[in-house]
């Protein structure tokens, strides 16, 4: 069965902090991993991921792929209030055109 | 471009209703999706439509039927709503191959007494 884990369940950080998300996934025939945001509403994009070890960045958000060991990191540096949200992890396989997505890691950032 | 839109915002009904929430997307993509999340639960797939014409199950299709009307739409359908089918849906979409994101709507949060 796939399945899409991703730890811890929640974090709370004080600003300034850097915090790591992990994502981790079992599935048959993986094409990509994508990471989102959700503050409330509808998830936002934020990276997606094909190949081991080239590092995506985004200002203070980084993401790595590790295709060898099935595991993603999303990294955030220098944490503001504003990354208080839900992070979920996906996975997207190369058969059919299905997204599965982990339960997410809820952030909060404490000023 | 609005991107997609899914009405409505909200829904309370009554055990044993039914209603449609629609959803339509402008990005001519051609894959759409139907999720529900609940609380310590993620996004769960309920149904997909790779393609006009074309709809499949995903993880939890039991009481929803879907209608790919046309490319831009995909309506989701409760026949007799039940308590448990108390979360909130989004409606997703994306281009297909696996180099392309999805991009979701702003949901439905849908309330069964």
């Amino acid at each position: 069965e796939d399945k899409v884990v991703q730890s811890p369940l929640s974090l709370v950080v004080h600003e300034g902090d850097t915090v790591t998300l992990n994502c981790s996934y079992e599935v048959t025939n993986f094409r990509s991993l994508l990471w989102y945001k959700q503050e409330k509403k509808a998830p936002t994009f934020l990276f997606m991921l094909t190949s081991s070890g080239i590092e995506k960045k985004s200002g203070r958000l980084s993401s790595i792929l590790d295709k060898k060991e099935l595991f993603s990191i999303l990294n955030i540096t220098a944490t503001q209030t504003g990354d208080s949200a839900v992070y979920l992890c996906a996975v997207r396989l190369n058969t059919g055109n299905q997204f599965y997505f982990g339960t997410g890691t809820s952030l909060t950032v404490i000023p | 471009n609005a991107g997609v839109t899914q009405t409505p915002k909200f829904q309370v009904l009554k055990t044993g209703q039914s209603m449609t929430l629609q959803c339509a997307q402008d990005m001519n993509h051609n894959s759409m999706y139907w999720y529900r999340q609940d609380p310590g639960m993620g996004l769960r797939l309920i149904y997909y439509s790779a393609s006009e014409g074309t709809t499949d199950k995903g993880e939890v299709p039991n009481g929803y039927n879907v209608s790919r009307l046309n490319k831009r739409e995909f309506s989701l359908r409760l026949e007799s709503a039940a308590p448990s089918q108390t979360s909130v849906y989004f409606c997703a979409s994306s281009e297909v191959g696996g180099a392309y994101e999805q991009y979701f709507g702003p949901g439905t949060r849908l309330t069964v007494t």
